[in-house]
């Protein structure tokens, strides 16, 4: 079946920088989304892009549609504490369920 | 209420019990997802509804998971003859398209613990 993968799995940051993490699929898709996840919460949706090379922002967060559909990429600005988390990517094909990828987990440092 | 409602947070089964998962969707939202997250991974799909109607429970383990949403608002999911590996946090979401091909809220899960 699809899989996605996502790097870094981790990473530590000072608070201030700038964070990129990126995922990479097998296949091609027609929508990803970009989710947060808190320790013991649901995943929270935070940007979703519809078209290859589409480039969505949300406040400090900016996503992109890979142009070949088999990737997305998400930026985060000057990294505040509240960004830790885990944060997943997910694709689809239409009418077809979200694959979800492992996640990126996002340590900032004070 | 204004989010995805799952209950209960917390549910520990001993091996070979019976369990039943509720969720409550967000109010007139058409489609609801289950998805089954295992420690340290990603949320993996198990089912989806659209209104009442099970379009796909392609994503279920076997046949001892069964997800009903009778009504076409709130859902079930049931685990019969629970087994360890059945441990995960189960997460349901909903969308209000009647179309798998839009990002969802997700409710903040039940954590199941078979022992």
């Amino acid at each position: 079946g699809q899989q996605l993968n996502q790097s870094p799995q981790s990473m530590f940051i000072q608070e201030g920088e700038d964070v990129s993490m990126n995922c990479t699929s097998s296949s091609i898709f027609n929508t990803w989304l970009w989710y947060k996840q808190d320790p013991g919460e649901g995943p929270v949706l935070l940007i979703a892009l519809y078209k290859a090379g589409e480039l969505t922002s949300n406040g400090r967060l900016t996503a992109q549609f890979g142009i070949t559909r088999k990737d997305s990429f998400l930026n985060i600005s000057a990294s505040i504490p509240s960004d830790v988390g885990i944060y997943f990517c997910a694709g689809n094909n239409y009418g077809q369920n979200f694959v979800f990828g492992p996640g990126t987990r996002l340590s900032v440092l004070p | 209420g204004a989010g995805v409602s799952q209950s209960p947070r917390y549910k520990v089964a001993k091996r070979g019990q019976d369990v039943a998962l509720r969720c409550d969707p967000i109010s007139g939202h058409v489609s609801l997802f289950w998805y089954q997250q295992a420690l340290g991974q990603g949320p993996e799909f198990l089912t989806y509804f659209q209104n009442e109607a099970q379009l796909d429970k392609s994503g279920l383990p076997s046949d001892r998971f069964f997800a009903e949403r009778p009504e076409g608002s709130v859902s079930t999911l049931k685990i019969q003859r629970t087994q360890q590996e059945d441990s995960a946090v189960y997460l349901c979401a909903s969308s209000p398209f009647g179309s798998t091909d839009y990002g969802y809220t997700f409710g903040s899960g039940t954590r199941l613990t078979v022992v």
